[in-house]
């Protein structure tokens, strides 16, 4: 089974719109963290949000924000108010803190999504 | 900047030519990892490093290897590349269980 499924493939937004991302996820471990990557097309991973299987509050930076719905088990980025410079492609990612062995630190990444930001 | 270095950012080889990637971190981190990433998919992860502690995939081809001399470099040998092993490697830090990534520019592998 899949652990993190994004089932959008692309997404289209217009600048100054604010557009959702959607996550979900598969586990059974307690403990776990969810990340949100962007990887323009030059290649490089950056970095945007995260959060904790414990944390209570949705977590947010600038701009972004984790819509975290535990029960259902999802973690959609919400990007508002769109950029040109947005467009990139978004892959949601999880660790989970009880994957012994070698599996420790490991993330496991989602298919991702491409977003297109139109002027 | 505190930042991830990976070089060189382009690196054409030949088929069965060996080449060497590395990654380097001014972080300070105590992991690193290495992940290869085809055209439209996923990072995949070949291994990490915790400190000195190596990590293998269970699916990682024989033909990967690494070596980490010290805390701030990482390697990654690719002892006879095959075509199927074009890609984008990309490099990451973290400071240990649980902590966000933090990548590399990458370095395009090209298998000629």
């Amino acid at each position: 089974a899949q652990k993190i499924t994004q089932t959008q493939p692309g997404m289209f937004v217009q600048e100054k719109e604010a557009v959702t991302l959607d996550c979900t996820y598969d586990t059974s471990d307690p403990s776990y963290g969810l990340f949100w990557y962007k990887q323009p097309s030059s290649g490089e991973m950056i970095f945007l949000i995260y959060q904790g299987s414990y944390d209570q509050q949705n977590a947010t930076e600038g701009r972004y924000s984790l819509n975290f719905q535990k029960a259902r088990k999802s973690a959609n980025l919400v990007i508002s108010a769109s950029q040109l410079g947005d467009s990139a492609m978004y892959f949601c990612a999880m660790r989970e803190a009880n994957a012994g062995g070698t599996s420790y630190g490991k993330l496991t990444f989602g298919q991702g999504t491409i977003l297109t930001v139109h002027p | 900047d505190a930042m991830v270095i990976q070089n060189p950012r382009y690196q054409v080889t030949q088929f069965g030519k060996p080449v060497t990637l590395s990654c380097s971190q001014t972080l300070n981190h105590n992991v690193m990892y290495w992940y290869q990433q085809k055209s439209s998919q996923a990072p995949k992860l070949l291994f990490h490093y915790y400190d000195k502690d190596f990590n293998n995939e269970a699916d990682t081809p024989d033909n990967f290897q690494s070596r980490r001399p010290n805390t701030s470099f990482c390697f990654l040998d690719i002892r006879s590349p095959g075509l199927g092993d074009a890609a984008m490697y990309l490099c990451a830090t973290s400071t240990g269980h649980l902590y966000e990534q933090y990548f590399g520019p990458g370095t395009r592998l090209t298998v000629t």
